[in-house]
């Protein structure tokens, strides 16, 4: 198996601009997170899916940010507009199911200038 | 080589000795627990993990040991070798939304050769 799959590795962009970061899940998992890493604030949840559906999107910082989920194996996060502080890694997930351990992608290191 | 909770972010052993990463989790709700290790570069990767049921756990040089009396969390690396340095973090879930794990803060290992 590949593993999650994000897309792309890195990211450098300058404010306002729109961000769209891609993630491949595990085939035959059912749940996906977007997890954000900072130095600050450590390993932050954003959102997850559970088959597709979004679940809990309390951790996603403002409206600007918003995540999909089309199929069962494909997600996108998008940052519109974005803004320096949002500079950061980003981390998709997924696992088997909501009750499982999580298989992290490599993450999208994005800086927003 | 012990860490002491979340207060002392690094940790540095010898080759060859034993490390003792230490947690303390914040829900006593919870009831899985998992250790993940993060290299510089990549994604948390799962190394071990334990339910709320146990308070021990063995797998290949790792142990996991849990006190829920004092909500604590141990990973035992036996014979440290240059290629555990990295960040270990511990997340805590609780059903029914188990994968939806808090992060701790992370401790950083640094193994001396």
């Amino acid at each position: 198996d590949a593993g999650v799959i994000q897309s792309p590795r890195h990211e450098v962009t300058e404010m306002g601009q729109e961000v769209t970061l891609r993630c491949k899940p595990i085939s035959g998992h059912n749940s996906l997170f977007w997890y954000r890493q900072t130095m600050m604030r450590g390993l932050e949840l954003l959102i997850y899916f559970n088959n597709n559906v979004p679940i809990d999107d309390s951790g996603m910082p403002e409206d600007r940010f918003s995540a999909k989920m089309p199929n069962a194996s494909f997600s996108t996060l998008k940052i519109q507009p974005s803004e320096p502080r949002d500079s950061a890694v980003y981390f998709c997930a997924s696992s088997f199911d909501r009750d499982e351990k999580l298989f992290f992608g490599s993450g999208t290191q994005l800086s927003v200038l | 080589g012990e860490s002491v909770g979340l207060h002392l972010p690094t940790l540095s052993v010898q080759e060859g000795d034993n490390s003792i990463i230490n947690c303390a989790y914040s829900n006593s709700a919870s009831d899985y627990f998992i250790w993940y290790k993060q290299e510089s570069g990549k994604g948390p990767q799962f190394i071990i993990d334990i339910r709320s049921n146990m308070d021990k756990r063995q797998g290949q040089r790792v142990t996991v040991l849990l006190n829920k009396t004092v909500k604590h969390l141990s990973l035992q690396i036996a014979a440290t070798q240059p290629g555990d340095s990295a960040v270990y973090f511990c997340a805590e879930n609780m059903r029914p939304e188990a994968g939806k794990s808090t992060f701790g803060d992370g401790t950083t290992l640094t193994v001396k050769p």
